[in-house]
C-alpha cells in the first residue's frame, strides 16, 4: 500500500449499534497512526496517537489498534450515539521524510 | 505553550488574483510544517511539507506554491487564482509523533 486509505467510505447506523472501520496504510518506515474526529471546514479534533504495534487505545466509547506489520488500524465506536456522526479521519506518519497523510476518511451518520 | 495561528478565516477572491495565506507557529523551534486541501466532497489533501527553511516538498501538481521564509512561518501562495482552488486550506506542524493544526481558511474564488 502506498497512500492511506479508508474503509467503509461511508456508514449509517442506528442509534445503540456498535461499529468499526478500517485505514490501512504503508508499513514500510512507519513512525505513527493518528486517529481523528473530523468536520468539514474545521480542525481535526485529536483521538489517538499510536505508535507501536500491537497498541489498543481506549477513549470512552471509542477504541483503538494498531497493527504496523500488516499495516492496518481499526476504530471502534460501542454504543453509538447521534453525536457520535462525523467524519473519521486516519494519518500516516512516515519516519525519514515527516510525510504525514490523511485517509479519505469515513463518514459516519448515527440515527436517532 | 505551542500555537499555531492560521489567517485568514475565509476569504473571497476572483479568478486571476493572487493569493497569499499564511501561518506561523510559536512555542516550538524548527516544526514540520504542512498545508493541506479540502475540495468538496473531498478529505484532506496533502498539498506542501517542509522539514526545514528551503526544504519544501510538492505532493501534488498544481496552481499553487508554498515558501517558509523563516522557521515557524509557512506561505501558500498563488499568482492566478483559479475557480478550482475553491476549498478549506489548513496549516498543520508536527513535532515526534504529534501534529497541531490551524484553524482553517475557506476560500471561494468567484
Amino acid at each position: 500500500i502506498l497512500n492511506v486509505e479508508q474503509s467503509p467510505q461511508s456508514l449509517h447506523v442506528q442509534e445503540g449499534d456498535s461499529t468499526n472501520f478500517t485505514c490501512s496504510f504503508p508499513s514500510s518506515n512507519f513512525y505513527a497512526l493518528h486517529w481523528y474526529r473530523w468536520e468539514t471546514a474545521k480542525s481535526p479534533e485529536a483521538l489517538f496517537v499510536m505508535t507501536l504495534n500491537g497498541d489498543e487505545k481506549k477513549k470512552g466509547r471509542i477504541s483503538a489498534t494498531l497493527n504496523t506489520k500488516e499495516g492496518y488500524s481499526y476504530l471502534y465506536i460501542k454504543g453509538s450515539q447521534p453525536e457520535d456522526s462525523a467524519t473519521y479521519l486516519c494519518a500516516s506518519f512516515t519516519s525519514g521524510t515527516y510525510k504525514y497523510i490523511f485517509g479519505t476518511g469515513t463518514r459516519l451518520k448515527v440515527l436517532a | 505553550s505551542q500555537t499555531i495561528h492560521q489567517w485568514p478565516a475565509t476569504l473571497v477572491q476572483p479568478v486571476g488574483s493572487p493569493l497569499s495565506l499564511e501561518c506561523t507557529v510559536e512555542g516550538t523551534s524548527n516544526p514540520n510544517l504542512y498545508w493541506y486541501r479540502q475540495a468538496a466532497g473531498r478529505g484532506l489533501q496533502l498539498l506542501f511539507y517542509s522539514i526545514g527553511i528551503d526544504q519544501i516538498s510538492s505532493e501534488v501538481p498544481q496552481n499553487l506554491s508554498a515558501s517558509r521564509p523563516q522557521d515557524r512561518q509557512f506561505i501558500l501562495s498563488s499568482k492566478k487564482l483559479l475557480l478550482s482552488d475553491s476549498g478549506f486550506y489548513l496549516c498543520a506542524w508536527s513535532v515526534g509523533a504529534k501534529a497541531f493544526f490551524g484553524q482553517g481558511t475557506r476560500l471561494t474564488v468567484v
